[in-house]
């Protein structure tokens, strides 16, 4: 149980289009989902948090202009990059919280990532 | 705010070694610590974790203990092989920032035949 899906997981595009992320729970249902980026070899910073039905909250530095997210169901979030620029370039990854109704006991599952190319 | 430190890496063993990645914490009140494993290429994915003092988490032969005292959580394995070799992570989420994950810097381990 606990799987998290996301599509798709290579994309290349030309500068100027627009990309979009889907982040999926398969298997259970997520009061909010998060949105990370991951330079090589760092560590995960989180770009947003996205919650069903409400919009999202970006981190400080994180153009929600740019990174457009939308969550329509308890399991399927979207992360779209509008406008991309090679600087968008990097692996973005989703994580979906489990809801159980005790805080201490939910738990991030993660997707596989997507690596975002941009030309 | 919470923070978490990890030791720094990259660790580098040989097969069937023991492996101890420290990881120390600063949360106010009661966090729930996490370990994560990211393989190459991929996402991340639970390894382990404890929702208060004294729990030990443990999978596939990892193990680590939450640590109050010594705001601690240390992953061990008493004997690594070649497909451990990856990225560790230590987490805590609780505290001043209630659901989100905060991580520390991530450990590379590598294991030799």
């Amino acid at each position: 149980g606990a799987v998290v899906s996301q599509h798709p997981s290579w994309v290349i595009c030309k500068s100027g289009t627009s990309v979009k992320i889907e982040c999926r729970s398969l298997d259970f249902q997520a009061t909010t989902m998060f949105w990370y980026r991951q330079f090589p070899k760092q560590s995960l910073m989180l770009m947003a948090t996205s919650n069903e039905g409400s919009k999202a909250t970006y981190e400080q530095g994180v153009e929600k202009d740019k990174f457009l997210i939308n969550h329509a169901s308890l399991t399927l979030s979207t992360l779209t990059v509008t406008s991309a620029h090679p600087e968008d370039s990097s692996f973005y990854i989703c994580s979906a919280r489990e809801r159980t109704g005790v805080w201490k006991q939910e738990t991030q599952y993660f997707g596989p990532g997507t690596r975002l190319l941009v030309l | 705010g919470n923070s978490v430190t990890q030791m720094e890496g990259p660790v580098t063993l040989s097969e069937e070694a023991f492996l101890t990645i420290n990881c120390t914490y600063t949360a106010t009140g009661y966090p729930s610590l996490f370990w994560y494993v990211q393989y190459p290429g991929e996402g991340l994915q639970l390894l382990l974790k404890a929702t208060k003092a004294d729990d030990k988490g443990s999978n596939k032969g990892f193990e680590a203990t939450y640590r109050k005292e010594t705001t601690s959580f240390h992953l061990e394995k008493g004997s690594v092989q070649v497909s451990d070799s990856a990225v560790y992570f230590c987490a805590l989420t609780g505290g001043t920032s209630y659901g989100k994950l905060t991580f520390g810097q991530g450990t590379i381990l590598t294991v030799h035949p």
